[in-house]
């Protein structure tokens, strides 16, 4: 069974920085590309980036560029998410997506003063 | 980037009956990489279809996707109480990954 499970959500003044994991077990994890899926408050979805199985390769949406990082751990079967500069805009529950796979449950992150 | 238009907004219709939601990119989908998701209010997105047309571990076969290049389908053959929800298009082909906005399925 896939499971995913998500940590380092939490509250962070606008300009701070905070740091996702996730621990994926239950699939072949170096076998699959691996996304960040944020939702906003009362939003729809939105692809924030993802990272190729050997991580040599890793894409961002326009609006997180310069300011997220997107790591993964094969070893460790880990995801990363290094968030700095956040804005109030980036305030939503951030899901660990493998590709054609299900979701974790989400890790919230407040960015507010 | 790949734009994802989903319709309609709102599908209103009573359990029982036979849903159709569309979704439509702006440019061709490679590979056929579209996946559907249904979420419920306050629950995780739930995979229902990858490859546009295969089925997730344990998806009711009421389920069906279909579709290629810039048209796709996602089919409920017979509505049940627990499909009402909102329900999303990804698509996986380019980078970057998109969304479409929802379409919203509720009880008439």
């Amino acid at each position: 069974e896939v499971q995913l499970v998500e940590s380092g959500g939490g509250l962070v003044q606008p300009g701070g920085s905070l740091r996702l994991s996730c621990a994926a077990s239950g699939f072949t994890f170096t076998s699959y590309w691996m996304s960040w899926v944020r939702q906003a408050p009362g939003k729809g979805l939105e692809w924030v980036a993802n990272i190729k199985k050997d991580g040599r390769e890793k894409n961002y949406v326009d609006s997180v560029k310069g300011r997220f990082t997107i790591s993964r751990d094969n070893a460790k079967n880990s995801l990363y998410l290094q968030m700095d500069s956040l804005r109030v805009e980036d305030t939503a529950v951030y899901y660990c997506a493998p590709e054609e796979l299900s979701w974790g449950q989400g890790t919230l992150v407040t960015v507010s003063s | 980037e790949i734009v994802l238009t989903q319709s309609p907004g709102t599908l209103s219709l009573s359990p029982g009956e036979r849903a159709t939601l569309s979704c439509r990119a702006s440019q061709s989908i490679s590979r056929n990489s579209l996946a559907w998701f249904q979420q419920k209010p306050g629950q995780t997105p739930r995979l229902l279809i990858y490859g546009a047309s295969s089925r997730a571990t344990g998806i009711p076969d009421r389920f069906s996707g279909s579709g290629s290049g810039t048209d796709f389908t996602l089919t409920i053959s017979r509505l049940e109480p627990e499909d009402f929800a909102v329900y999303y298009c990804q698509q996986y082909g380019r980078a970057p990954d998109t969304f479409g906005q929802g379409t919203k399925l509720e009880i008439k």
